[in-house]
């Protein structure tokens, strides 16, 4: 592995179903984060933890949970997905210090119907 | 209320002249100023950072102008290549006393050069 790794690359889900979406990154770094990209909306934070066993809410955190039970993974879940969650979701991760630049993983394309 | 502004959603510019993307910002407390690059099916990727301090940071053919008193940034691209067509998003890092916030990003430009 090198860097951040998502999985799965793509996904179409039942509206209601529950789905977890995977990240893990082999850098150390302290801040893991999710975003998700609409058309027009830009990156938007979903949920973000600054280290290993906390987490916070970022700009749209409705309708999903994350955890942080080591350092390396960060899932996200939707417990009962809707049509609405159909997004890219993008991990990222960051070193403290710096200008906090961050590290992207390729992305996960869901859909829900 | 959108902290941070890109008031273009396109640009499009020919190969081997300059590409210039802007960006606005309302809050007087981001320290941190930060452009990352995304091509299609793919994440996205750091560019170039400037410091709130300073007002220029040159990265090769990539340069960041930062402009306070205007609470407005640009990334200068010179020469443009076809393979910088992409989509460039802008964020900013809030830094409240002594912690960091998370950044805010624009909602990004979409660069398209022809050869």
């Amino acid at each position: 592995i090198a860097g951040i790794t998502q999985a799965p690359t793509s996904q179409i889900l039942a509206a209601g179903r529950r789905m977890t979406l995977r990240c893990t990154q082999d850098m150390r770094h302290n801040a893991m984060y999710w975003y998700r990209q609409d058309l027009g909306l830009g990156l938007r934070l979903i949920h973000y933890s600054n280290t290993a066993g906390t987490t916070g809410k970022g700009e749209v955190p409705d309708g999903y949970s994350v955890s942080r039970a080591n350092t390396d993974d960060f899932p996200l879940t939707l417990a009962s997905a809707v049509p609405s969650q159909t997004s890219v979701y993008f991990c990222a991760s960051s070193a403290l210090g710096g200008a906090g630049e961050q590290f992207f993983g390729p992305g996960t394309r869901l859909t829900v119907l | 209320d959108q902290q941070v502004k890109q008031n273009s959603p396109s640009l499009s510019v020919q190969e081997g002249r300059i590409s210039i993307l802007n960006c606005d910002y309302t809050n007087s407390m981001f320290d941190y100023f930060l452009w990352y690059k995304k091509y299609p099916a793919e994440g996205p990727t750091f560019l170039i950072s400037i410091s709130s301090i300073k007002d220029k940071n040159e990265d090769g053919r990539f340069t960041v102008f930062l402009n306070k008193s205007a609470k407005h940034l640009s990334l200068h691209i010179v020469p443009s290549q076809p393979g910088d067509s992409a989509v460039y998003f802008c964020a900013a890092r809030p830094h409240y006393g002594g912690s960091q916030g998370n950044l805010i990003f624009g909602k990004g430009t979409k660069l398209s050069v022809k050869p």
